[in-house]
């Protein structure tokens, strides 16, 4: 299995502010896909958002970012005007094109939005 | 929306006891998967089907092994329970790999084991 870090194993933040989660990830492949999952205390998961490894361009939904640097193998996740909503925990994923396309997951970061 | 069911939200078993672990699908997906849920260590996969009878062992087998003999159903199992196979247990599908790697994988509300 490929190797997924998330470096932050709890983080907080103040209702309306910024949060960055971090995730670094190991791999030899040129193709692949990474995403960030998230998992609130109702643990339903659901995904956040994906990038294509090939696209340049860092994806975006709404108030979630992501900062794809393919170089350094680092794929950060940007919360903006952070919710109570986004309390949950949060995981990293590699998906191998190689590999049957299985994901890859990180040990995932807690996210408490203060109110 | 996708649902994904999984039949016991929390279970407890005894240890050698043979456990089954339910997950249907409404979305008719190809693709289903068993993954394990432990704290510092994310999800692991277990095992995987891309269709019907088939299967494919994933990161941690062992200890573990699984059914599907209808599409939308996908079981767990594990043989005789140990006290180490106290977890969460998430199943997921996706549609068929080859319409794109992107596909979103859909979870279930996940399984809560404690074996004692």
């Amino acid at each position: 299995a490929q190797t997924v870090t998330q470096s932050q194993p709890e983080m907080s933040v103040q209702e309306a502010e910024t949060v960055t989660l971090s995730c670094t990830y190991d791999t030899s492949e040129n193709n692949y896909y990474l995403f960030w999952y998230k998992q609130p205390p109702s643990r339903q998961m659901i995904l956040v958002i994906r990038q294509e490894a090939y696209k340049q361009q860092n994806a975006t939904e709404n108030r979630f970012s992501v900062n794809f640097q393919k170089a350094a193998k680092s794929f950060s996740l940007k919360i903006s005007d952070s919710q109570l909503g986004d309390t949950a925990m949060y995981f990293c994923a590699f998906m191998s094109l190689s590999n049957d396309y299985k994901l890859s997951f990180g040990a995932g970061t807690t996210v408490t939005v203060r109110a | 929306d996708v649902k994904v069911t999984q039949s016991s939200r929390y279970l407890v078993k005894r240890t050698g006891e043979k456990v089954f672990l339910e997950c249907v699908q409404d979305m008719d997906h190809e693709n289903m998967f068993w993954y394990r849920q432990d704290p510092g260590l994310g999800l692991r996969l277990i095992y995987f089907s891309y269709d019907v009878k088939m299967k494919e062992k994933g990161d941690i087998p062992e200890g573990y092994s699984v059914s599907r003999e209808k599409k939308e159903r996908f079981s767990l199992i594990l043989e005789s329970a140990s006290t180490n196979q106290t977890s969460m247990y998430l199943c997921a599908s996706s549609i068929a790999g080859g319409q794109g790697p992107g596909n979103t994988i859909y979870f279930g509300e996940g399984s809560w084991l404690t074996v004692v």
